[in-house]
């Protein structure tokens, strides 16, 4: 079974830029997130879908980052514009809907470096 | 206060040791617990879920105390492939699985 995918796997940009990151679940997973993790800290929850769905965005920073999931499947995640605290990687990762117990899947990450 | 909280290490063992692992959380009404293990640049990965009962699997044993809010993680017989940052998580939300991590603990095995 495939895994959690993501693109790009680094990305370097300078602050102010913008930068957008990609995800394709586990197929048949109707639960997404997206986290944030900065460098010696746990994973932070960004954004939660349930199919195409927002369920839970409080701690996604509204003024610059946005997240998407059009057609409950593949999700992009937005930074715009960027800042220097935002250096960190991004994680997806993706669960089976109706499980309460069941696993979340991490997806490899997307390393952002904003100089 | 931190809603989960771990030593962050690091803890350096010889292997063969015994290693324990503390974490404490916050909001007396989260859901679930687990144990996340995370490797050098890599994404974090279940290593097991725990249970007030307690539960074992292998050489890994997890204790939940509830009346506490106290989490634990035993290694035994550590191995050299143990070595890595284990996360302590609380799941916060009872059907959406909202999951809150802790900082992790790095543990390095040494020959």
């Amino acid at each position: 079974e495939a895994g959690v995918a993501q693109s790009p796997r680094y990305k370097i940009i300078e602050k102010r830029q913008s930068v957008a990151f990609w995800c394709n679940p586990i197929s048949g997973h109707a639960t997404l997130y997206w986290y944030q993790q900065i460098l010696g800290q746990g994973p932070k929850l960004l954004i939660q879908f349930q199919n195409n769905g927002v369920v839970d965005d409080s701690q996604l920073p509204k003024d610059r980052f946005s997240a998407e999931r059009l057609k409950g499947v593949d999700s992009t995640l937005k930074i715009q514009p960027a800042k220097l605290e935002d250096s960190a990687v991004y994680l997806c990762a993706s669960r089976a809907e109706g499980l309460a117990g069941a696993t979340q899947y991490f997806g490899p990450g997307t390393r952002l470096l904003v100089l | 206060r931190k809603e989960v909280e771990q030593d962050p290490g690091p803890f350096n063992v010889p292997e063969g040791a015994t290693v324990a692992f503390n974490c404490t959380y916050s909001n007396s009404a989260s859901q679930s617990f687990f144990w996340y293990r995370q490797d050098c640049r890599k994404e974090p990965k279940l290593l097991m879920s725990v249970y007030s009962s307690g539960n074992e699997d292998g050489r890994f044993t997890a204790q939940l105390n509830r009346a506490s809010q106290y989490i634990s993680l035993l290694i035994r017989d550590s191995k050299l492939s143990d070595s890595a940052t284990y996360l302590c998580v609380v799941n916060m939300s009872p059907g959406a699985q909202k999951l809150v991590f802790g900082q992790g603990t790095r543990l390095t095995i040494n020959p």
